[in-house]
């Protein structure tokens, strides 16, 4: 059965990065796109941007450019997103989903910024 | 950006009610439009994908219809574990966006 494995909660300081993963299994890691979602009491359900495992092309929301990377290992069939220059307005639970009108999602991962 | 107007923001129901929730695109869509149902401290799940496709596993009560800019979710009759968050999302053109969610609770 499909399934993405996140990686633990972090708790991060104000100005440093962090990279979240998202181990997927299941299924054959190249022949889906995977999204990475944010979500906040305040601002509700947001779409970060989306990664072509097969080709590594990216697609990003402009609001998150700059401060959102997304990878992915082909060999270990893992995503990766990096968050730079962090502050506390990326304290989210952040999420991987596969596929264009995601279908299975990770369990999130809560990020907390905070000194 | 495509804005999802989702209505109402909070429903209160019974179990065995009929109820309808409504998600309006500020374009067409196109029918790219999923429903997600979310319970507290887990991840969203799929219920309908494209307007009116039921995802594998998920009761025949619920069903999609729409097109164009407007959207509906319908459950046909509510049972206990349907209460949570529901949210639209169009996927029809990048960034891909949601509704701000309908919080089904127990009247």
């Amino acid at each position: 059965q499909v399934q993405l494995q996140q990686s633990g909660a972090e708790l991060v300081k104000p100005g440093t990065s962090v990279k979240l993963s998202c181990k997927a299994s299941g299924y054959t890691f190249t022949s889906n796109h995977m999204n990475w979602i944010k979500q906040t009491t305040g601002q509700g359900l947001e779409w970060i941007g989306i990664i072509n495992p097969g080709s590594g092309g990216t697609s990003y929301n402009v609001k998150f450019k700059g401060k959102a990377t997304l990878t992915v290992d082909k060999s270990s069939s893992t995503a990766f997103m990096q968050l730079s220059s962090l502050t506390p307005e990326d304290s989210a639970v952040y999420y991987c989903a596969r596929n264009m009108g995601p279908d299975y999602w990770g369990q999130g991962v809560m990020v907390t910024v905070s000194s | 950006d495509i804005q999802m107007t989702q209505s109402p923001s909070l429903l209160s129901a019974s179990v065995g009610d009929r109820v309808t929730i409504n998600c309006k695109a500020s374009q067409n869509i196109n029918k790219y439009l999923n429903w997600y149902q979310q319970k507290l401290g887990e991840a969203p799940k799929l219920l309908i994908y494209n307007t009116n496709n039921l995802q594998t596993g998920i009761p025949s009560r619920f069903s999609g219809s729409g097109s164009g800019t407007d959207y509906t979710l319908t459950i046909s009759s509510l049972q206990p574990e349907d209460f949570g968050t529901y949210f639209c999302f169009q996927h029809n053109s990048w960034p891909d966006t949601f509704g701000a969610g309908t919080k089904l609770e127990l009247k």
